[in-house]
């Protein structure tokens, strides 16, 4: 147990629905990372925080995906209209900030859309 | 961020040290060599980084060419618990997200 904490561990959803995943990072760590993971692939960058603010996103967040971290603490991360394609695992990682050598990872979210 | 090639597999006898190579012939002078590790249906974890040193920790050993254009991952006794998919990875100090490949998955064999 890394102190990254991700719910759900596993969702099931339609084509077509919106759903929404929760972060809670290491509560003193400044920045958190969501990255996608498909079967066989490494870890793909999606957006990161430097506490509230949202400071960079990969082109692989479509419109579709949106996330926040209100307050500087815990993070969503929405999926919108569903798509087969975005059945994937949905990990969180967190450090100090600037200069952290060590990103911490939850255990992630498992998304099947059917 | 340069990028770095391994091979996609590797077995090891348990007990036995671990060797996993990575390319990187494109590296730059600011940018640090690291290792994760993930075992299956976990977040990846740290192992190791190093710059231009070799590094050892608790963990793993890291031995990197004196021109920097490749590095070694050392497991020195490997276990069953170290069955896993070994991912290198190349950043500047001060960057952010890290760019996974596809990594190294190794396993260990009783």
């Amino acid at each position: 147990d890394t102190g990254v904490s991700q719910d759900p561990r596993h969702k099931i959803t339609k084509r077509g629905q919106n759903v929404t995943f929760r972060c809670d990072p290491i509560s003193e760590h400044n920045r958190l990372y969501w990255y996608r993971q498909t079967l066989g692939q490494g870890p793909e960058f999606l957006t990161y925080f430097q506490n509230e603010a949202q400071l960079e996103k990969s082109r692989l967040l479509s419109d579709r995906f949106s996330a926040e971290r209100p307050k500087g603490s815990f993070s969503t991360l929405e999926i919108q209209r569903t798509e087969q394609g975005d059945s994937a695992m949905y990990l969180c990682a967190s450090d100090l900030g600037p200069g952290s050598y060590e990103q911490y990872f939850g255990p992630g979210t498992r998304l099947t859309v059917t | 961020d340069a990028k770095t090639t391994q091979p996609p597999s590797m077995d090891c006898a348990e007990g036995r040290a671990a060797n996993l190579p990575c390319n990187h012939s494109t590296i730059s002078g600011n940018e640090y060599v690291y290792w994760y590790r993930q075992i299956h249906s976990q977040g990846p974890q740290y192992i190791i980084h190093g710059l231009k040193n070799n590094e050892t920790n608790e963990m793993a050993s890291l031995i990197i060419t004196e021109d920097r254009k490749s590095s070694t991952l050392i497991l020195p006794h490997a276990t069953l618990r170290d069955t896993a998919v070994y991912y290198c990875i190349v950043r500047v100090a001060a960057g952010n997200q890290f760019y996974f490949g596809t990594g190294t998955s190794l396993t260990v064999i009783p």
